[in-house]
């Protein structure tokens, strides 16, 4: 069964602070990891990382993915309130590439 | 361009009555997932179509619950009888089939079974 373990499962920082999420995974036949922030509502797409060692950036947010020791980090550079929300990741199989199975995600709380 | 749209926003039923929500996908998108969400258990796939036909039910909890896409534009997921443990919030999402990581959530469903 494919697994999915995020830490960790809260973070309170202050405005400015840098966070970096982490996500790591068992899943057979590994085809994609994607980063997901859900608000008070549906989660927004972030990232997918298909490739080990490309970064891939939006703004103050970025991922890389380590497929050798079966990670992926998420950063947050100069955090602002707006970026309180839980971060999820989730993996997808080659052999079921739409299913994608979630970890428990991150709490993030950013204080002003 | 609106995104997926669900309804009801929130139901509230008692035990064994018949509940149905209800999706329509982005335009244009062929791709469509049900979730749902609690606190126990997280984000979990239900069912998905792919160009209006289910390709994979197993995360479909038990038979009182189906899901049927008539169209490309509609989709609805019922359960019948409905249980408590069945209270969560329940997610439709969308996607292109050609990139079906990618996808897009509804706003949800608040579904509480007393």
């Amino acid at each position: 069964e494919d697994k999915v373990v995020q830490s960790p499962l809260s973070l309170v920082v202050h405005e400015g602070d840098t966070v970096t999420l982490n996500c790591s995974y068992e899943v057979t036949n590994f085809r994609s990891l994607l980063w997901y922030k859900q608000e008070k509502k549906a989660p927004t797409f972030l990232f997918m990382l298909t490739s080990s060692g490309i970064e891939k950036k939006s703004g103050r947010l970025s991922s890389i993915l380590d497929k050798k020791e079966l990670f992926s980090i998420l950063n947050i550079t100069a955090t602002q309130t707006g970026d309180s929300a839980v971060y999820l990741c989730a993996v997808t199989r080659e052999t079921s590439g739409s299913r994608l199975t979630f970890g428990e995600g991150t709490q993030l709380t950013v204080n002003p | 361009d609106a995104g997926v749209i669900q309804s009801p926003r929130h139901e509230v039923t008692e035990m064994g009555q018949e509940v149905t929500l209800r999706c329509k996908p982005i335009s244009g998108h062929n791709s469509l997932f049900w979730y749902r969400q609690t606190m126990m258990r997280g984000l979990e796939l239900l069912i998905y179509f792919n160009n209006n036909v289910p390709i994979d039910d197993s995360g479909m909890p038990e038979d009182r619950f189906s899901a049927k896409m008539p169209n490309a534009s509609f989709s609805t997921l019922k359960i019948q009888p409905s249980e408590p443990r069945d209270s969560a919030v329940y997610f439709c999402a969308s996607s292109f089939r050609q990139v079906q990581e990618t996808q897009y959530f509804g706003p949800g469903t608040r579904l509480l079974v007393l």
